[in-house]
């Protein structure tokens, strides 16, 4: 089955700094990849994704980067705001599946 | 509703003692999925709803582990004898049509096994 590795585990910044976290996959039937934001208290939220057809994809201060070759993607977040701050999740799902694979999430802290 | 609800929010039992969760999905979704989230880890999958019928359980640990959704709507998670293990956050999402993209999560319930 699939296996997604999420890095780093704790993320902290400035605010107005960037964040970058990366994950890679190993079935390279995978070909949909969202990234779920999780605040304390409640449960995961869509907040980016991306399919294997498409390199890279932005929604304002939010970007998702794809390595279909080297099985990675990466979330990269500009212009941090504190409100930022919570678990973010990759998560890769294969063609043949309605059920994604979760990394095991990064931390991001956002200093004022 | 406005999204998925969960309840209880939190459960406390004693090992070896019998829970049920429940989950309402939004309106109209006719997929719903069982997740577990351990503390510091990502959701796991339990089990996968399309309509009344479970259509994937691949997820479920054992046979202590079973889930319902008998009118295609509301699903409820059950455990038996419950361990120690059990520990965890159960989630609950749904999506409109099977394999749709946005998967929308419930809050959860925190469920403690002492």
């Amino acid at each position: 089955g699939e296996n997604v590795e999420q890095h780093p585990s704790t993320l902290s910044v400035q605010e107005g700094d960037s964040a970058v976290i990366k994950c890679t996959y190993s079935d390279s039937a995978s070909n949909y990849f969202p990234w779920y934001k999780q605040e304390l208290g409640k449960g995961p939220q869509l907040i980016i994704d991306i399919r294997s057809n498409v390199g890279e994809k932005k929604d304002q201060r939010i970007a998702v980067t794809l390595n279909k070759t080297a099985k990675h993607f990466s979330l990269h977040i500009t212009e941090t705001q504190p409100e930022d701050s919570a678990v973010y999740f990759c998560a890769a799902r294969s063609g043949g599946s309605y059920i994604p694979t979760f990394g095991r999430g990064t931390s991001l802290i956002v200093h004022p | 509703g406005a999204g998925v609800s969960q309840t209880p929010s939190n459960k406390v039992t004693e090992k070896g003692k019998y829970v049920e969760l429940r989950c309402d999905p939004i309106s109209g979704h006719t997929a719903l999925y069982w997740y577990r989230q351990s503390l510091g880890q990502g959701p796991e999958f339990l089990i996968y709803f399309q309509g009344t019928g479970a259509a994937d359980d691949s997820g479920l640990p054992n046979d202590r582990f079973f889930a319902v959704r008998p009118e295609g709507s509301v699903s409820t998670l059950k455990i038996q004898r419950t361990e120690r293990g059990d520990s965890a956050v159960y989630l609950c999402a749904s999506s409109l049509i099977p394999g749709s993209d946005e998967q929308y999560f419930g809050p959860g319930t925190r469920l403690t096994v002492t």
